[in-house]
Formats: structure tokens, C-alpha cells, sequence
């Protein structure tokens, strides 16, 4: 499985919303509803933000959100806060039982 | 709460072996699968291996199969991997992570392995 693909960067203004897109989702049962979206702080540990596809970890905010469109999922952040600047990964489990990842979306907060 | 500490990192030459480990706390981890995730520097994460809650599963990512075998202790709390014949671009960050319905929930800080001659 190759990795997944995602734009290098994105920037937005604070209040703003932007959604981060994550391309080549594999499209059997094996890891069509098991995506995950990480954010990265430099330096810091990925945090887990959005999990099967759509779901948030308890006590995450709900400005943070994810859906999928055939082999695509998305991450979409709404009211863009200075925190919210990080690295933001895709991540899905595939049909040959192992995990993929995305190169990563910078996001710049202007 | 949930603690992943990995160690062992450090600087080898090509060809060389390293033994990583992450130790554990805050959860039951004999009831959990777990992973090793690495970052090369500057790039994004790179899915590495994965053992199933009780060592009896274990998967590997291509570039990796036949030089890296992932285990784990229930009875210390630690995961482990061994990794053999190590190459330049096997240098990265290398996190352990814990996993919970085929998601990577909780990750540790990170250990560097540097690969160089």
C-alpha cells in the first residue's frame, strides 16, 4: 500500500475554517471506515484528533471534524485558533491488515 | 494516566543493530495491540509494525521485513523491537503507540535512531 496523499500545506486566517483532504483510501472493507487524523505539534508527539473516519476522542473540540468521499477523507477545522498551527497526519488501515499514513499537511495559521 | 516511554535509541553504523523499548503505564497492556511508528527527520510518519494484544499477531511494513522483528513482555509492561542490518534511511524518530479498534490512540515521545557511517 502506498502511503496516502496529502497537500504539503495549508494556511488560514484565525475564525477561518480549512479542511485538510487525504487521498488514495483504500476502498474494500479492510480500511474503508478505519481513518484517523493526527495533529503534531514541532518537537511533540502525535495527538489523536478524529478517529473512524468521523469520530472525536472525548473531550476534543468539536471545531475539529472529519468525513470520507469515496477514496478521499477530510479533516476540516472550523474558528481557527493560533493553537491549532501544527502538522496535521492521515492515517487508515488497509485491506492487507497493516496501516498507512499520509505525508503530512503543515497548517499555518496567518 | 496513559504513559508510553520509549528508550534504546542512539547513533550506529550501517549494517549495525539496536534494540528499542517502550515501557508502559496506565492502561492494561496485555489487553492491547501496539505499534512502532517512525519520522525521519523533516518528513511525515511512517507505519512500522504492529503485534497483537497477546504477541500471537504481528505485521511489518515491507521495507522492514526480515531485518526488524517486534515483541513484547505482558508480564514487564514493555513492548519491544529489534531491529538488524540497520540502513541510512531507517534513521527517524521511532514512537510506540497503543492501538484500540485499529486506531493509534495514545503515542510516546519518541526515540532517535541515527543511522551513519
Amino acid at each position: 500500500q502506498s502511503a496516502l496523499t496529502q497537500v504539503a500545506s495549508v494556511s488560514g486566517s484565525p475564525g477561518q475554517s480549512i479542511t485538510i483532504s487525504c487521498t488514495g483510501i483504500s476502498s474494500d472493507g479492510g480500511g474503508y471506515n478505519y481513518v484517523s487524523w493526527y495533529q503534531q505539534h514541532p518537537g511533540k508527539a502525535p495527538k489523536l484528533m478524529i478517529y473512524d473516519v468521523s469520530r472525536r476522542p472525548s473531550g476534543l473540540s468539536s471545531r475539529f471534524s472529519g468525513s470520507k468521499s469515496g477514496n478521499t477523507a477530510s479533516l476540516t477545522i472550523s474558528g481557527l485558533q493560533a493553537e491549532d498551527e501544527a502538522d496535521y497526519h492521515c492515517a487508515s488501515y488497509t485491506s492487507t491488515r497493516n496501516w498507512v499514513f499520509g505525508g503530512g499537511t503543515r497548517l499555518t495559521v496567518l | 494516566q496513559v504513559q508510553l516511554v520509549e528508550s534504546g535509541g542512539g547513533a550506529v553504523q550501517p549494517g549495525g543493530s539496536l534494540n528499542l523499548s517502550c515501557s508502559v503505564s496506565g492502561f492494561t497492556f496485555s489487553s492491547f495491540g501496539m505499534h512502532w511508528v517512525r519520522q525521519a527527520p523533516g518528513k511525515g510518519l511512517e507505519w512500522v509494525a504492529f503485534i497483537r494484544y497477546d504477541g500471537n499477531n504481528k505485521n511489518y511494513t515491507d521495507s522492514v521485513k526480515g531485518r526488524f522483528t517486534i515483541s513484547r513482555d505482558n508480564s514487564k509492561n514493555t513492548l519491544y523491537l529489534e531491529m538488524n542490518s540497520l540502513r541510512v534511511e531507517d534513521t527517524a524518530l521511532y514512537y510506540c503507540a497503543r492501538v484500540v479498534a485499529k486506531t493509534l490512540d495514545y503515542w510516546g515521545q519518541g526515540t532517535l535512531v541515527t543511522v551513519s557511517s
